[in-house]
């Protein structure tokens, strides 16, 4: 099993550009997630879904837009790249209530 | 507000000694308490789960503490090792019904040889 997977593991955008960054699980878990993670403010919840077909926002969705394709599938879209957007991305999974399990994560640049 | 706080930034210590790391939160009623482990530039992985009922939760070397009452939990590692170097980050499942971590900015841990 390879577990979470992501991609692009690294990726440099200019103001405005839109990309797509990509999660799939191989362990049949239901709940998927998208966190963000900054120097000295931790992991945040940018959206997740618990099931397939629904998703949520979590505590910082704005800017951000999801698919959950299918149930090993889901996306997390830029369509305007920030600055501010300057992050490590962090994919997860798990079934309910137990823990999550996370991919390598997506380094993104914006300039 | 909701606020999680881990002890320190940064905590260093002689190898074979035990590291206390401690989870401090406020204003949330967690039914579990999650602790993770991530190495520089990984995703955090996970090392115990406590329920809001438990005392306290032990695997292998590692030891969980869960107080609702002073709404803190202590993480300590036995027998130190420098292979522990990393950074340990709590997180609280409120069980809004999504399983919603909030987790806290994490300690480094330092074990030194």
């Amino acid at each position: 099993n390879a577990g979470v997977t992501q991609t692009p593991k690294f990726q440099v955008l200019k103001t405005g550009q839109s990309m797509t960054l990509q999660c799939a699980q191989d362990m049949n878990h239901n709940s998927m997630y998208w966190y963000r993670q900054d120097p000295g403010m931790g992991l945040r919840l940018i959206y997740y879904s618990a099931s397939e077909g629904t998703t949520d926002k979590g505590e910082v969705p704005n800017g951000y837009n999801v698919s959950r394709l299918n149930k090993r599938e889901f996306s997390l879209r830029l369509e305007s790249a920030a600055p501010s957007q300057t992050s490590v991305y962090f994919c997860a999974s798990n079934r309910q209530i137990y823990e999550q399990y996370f991919g390598p994560g997506t380094r993104l640049t914006v300039t | 507000s909701q606020k999680i706080e881990q002890n320190s930034e940064a905590l260093n210590i002689q190898e074979g000694k035990t590291a206390t790391l401690t989870c401090n939160y406020t204003n949330y009623s967690p039914a579990y308490l999650q602790w993770y482990r991530q190495d520089p530039g990984r995703g955090p992985v996970f090392l115990l789960l406590i329920r809001e009922n438990e005392k306290e939760k032990r695997k292998e070397r590692l030891k969980v503490t869960f107080d609702t009452t002073l709404k803190q939990s202590l993480f300590h590692i036995t027998a130190s090792q420098p292979a522990d170097s990393a950074t340990y980050l709590c997180a609280l499942d409120i069980q809004t019904g999504a399983n919603n971590l909030f987790f806290g900015t994490g300690t480094r841990l330092t074990v030194i040889p």
